[in-house]
């Protein structure tokens, strides 16, 4: 059972550079998320999509763009990478968008900025 | 701005002692979870919550969601050391997104 799958699940990025971070998830759910986790900060929503073709921005967005061309790909673009960056970030999914059902999560993908 | 906010930050207590997890935010929200998160994994849910004043109960957790949907608790009796693990609560709201709170990072001494 795959579930969510993030690649790559580290990576050690120049300044300027860059980075589109993948996701993929084979249970059919119209939901996407991704997250950056920092120490003390929990996850912070970056961007979100209810359904395939749509997509929205969530409380840190700035920096970051994403797409949902299928229902199973939600990749994440840095189009310059700056060190503020640097992070952990997970891809998660939801079989609706509505707040009451479960998240399940990827196992992240450590980004360092240099 | 954090939506939600978690206390304490850091928790180290003995094996079998009790303790308590709160998750505070000024917004009201239609549901709240709490997630468990182990080193190097992504967090899994433990409990959804969505009527005010609603308690449920997983073995030794207790989960409580406030009377106002604006906060809610995440009481541990007797911790096991397999308890161990950053515990995180997420606010769902009518945009149908979730927010996370800032996390307790909970170490359970054998």
């Amino acid at each position: 059972i795959a579930g969510i799958t993030q690649a790559p699940t580290s990576q050690i990025l120049a300044a300027g550079r860059r980075m589109t971070l993948r996701c993929t998830q084979d249970m059919r759910h119209n939901a996407m998320y991704w997250y950056r986790q920092d120490l003390g900060l929990g996850l912070r929503l970056i961007h979100y999509s209810n359904t395939a073709g749509t997509t929205g921005k969530g409380e840190v967005p700035d920096g970051y763009s994403v797409s949902r061309a299928n229902t199973d790909d939600f990749p994440l673009t840095l189009a310059s990478a700056v060190p503020s960056q640097t992070s952990v970030y997970f891809c998660a999914s939801s079989v609706t968008g509505t707040a009451n059902t479960e998240a399940f999560f990827g196992q992240g993908t450590r980004l360092t900025v240099v | 701005t954090q939506l939600l906010e978690q206390s304490p930050q850091f928790l180290s207590i003995q094996e079998g002692e009790n303790l308590t997890v709160y998750c505070n935010s000024s917004s009201v929200f239609s549901s709240l979870q709490w997630y468990r998160q182990e080193p190097g994994e992504g967090p899994v849910l433990l409990v959804t919550v969505v009527t005010g004043g609603e308690v449920k109960k997983l073995k030794r957790l207790t989960f409580q969601f406030g009377d106002a949907r604006k906060d809610s608790s995440l009481h541990i009796t007797a911790a096991q050391p397999g308890d161990t693990g950053l515990y995180l609560c997420a606010g769902g709201n009518t945009g149908n997104q979730f927010y996370f709170g800032t996390g307790t990072s909970l170490t359970v001494i054998p």
